[in-house]
């Protein structure tokens, strides 16, 4: 079967950075998509990754490494406002996307 | 705001009741879809519509009925729901289903409790 694998909760400290990880077994690998979602909100992109290495946007970085079916996003000083659940989401062989259940992301003062 | 909206917000209904719910976008996306999400699971895909033709139905149960008069709206149609299927209802678009990144832009939702 198909299956994304994140943590469920992560805790940070305002300032400071974070990695989420991301693990994923697909049927085919056709790019890889990291989207927040506030409480009660719709997700909204991130980041898209389809070839191995660093994509940098900002504040946030995706990483892929296709050959270990591993991602991560990383946030840089962090700040309240990125209280948030973080998605991972792989798109199969079909073009269809398969998502992971969420990374909620703590951040305090 | 993405340029996807969802009505109505919230809905409450019980098991006999018929509602519909709607979205809209205003992106001049190709693609539409509905997902599910409950607590703490991952996203379902229930169904995807590309050029208002349906092509992916993800064994959802038979008393949930998409509709896709255009590449601008989608409904979906709920009779005779159960209480597991409380949840939220996220529309989202796209500029296609396949090639190129293709983003999906979602929707707000509606937050559906069924009694």
């Amino acid at each position: 079967g198909q299956n994304i694998d994140q943590p469920t909760e992560m805790t940070a400290t305002e300032g400071a950075i974070v990695q989420i990880n991301c693990t994923y077994q697909t049927s085919g690998f056709n790019g890889l998509f990291w989207y927040q979602q506030h409480a009660g909100e719709a997700p909204t992109f991130l980041s898209y990754n389809v070839l191995d290495g660093l994509e940098e946007k900002g504040r946030f970085s995706s990483f892929l490494s296709r050959s270990k079916g591993y991602s991560y996003l990383l946030l840089k000083e962090l700040q309240m406002k990125d209280s948030a659940s973080y998605l991972c989401a792989v798109r199969d062989s079909n073009y269809q996307l398969i998502w992971g259940a969420g990374t909620k992301l703590i951040i305090k003062p | 705001e993405t340029g996807v909206t969802q009505t109505p917000r919230h809905l409450v209904m019980g098991m006999t009741n018929k509602k519909s719910l709607k979205c809209e976008q205003h992106l001049g996306h190709n693609a539409m879809y509905w997902y599910k999400q409950s607590a703490k699971k991952p996203l379902e895909l229930m169904f995807v519509y590309n050029f208002k033709e349906q092509t992916e139905n993800n064994s959802v149960p038979s008393r949930f009925s998409p509709e896709c008069p255009n590449s601008s709206h989608l409904f979906l149609h709920l009779h005779t729901l159960q209480p597991e299927d409380s949840a939220l209802y996220l529309c989202a678009s796209s500029q296609g289903t396949s090639g190129d990144a293709y983003e999906q832009y979602f929707g707000p939702g509606t937050r559906l409790t069924v009694t």
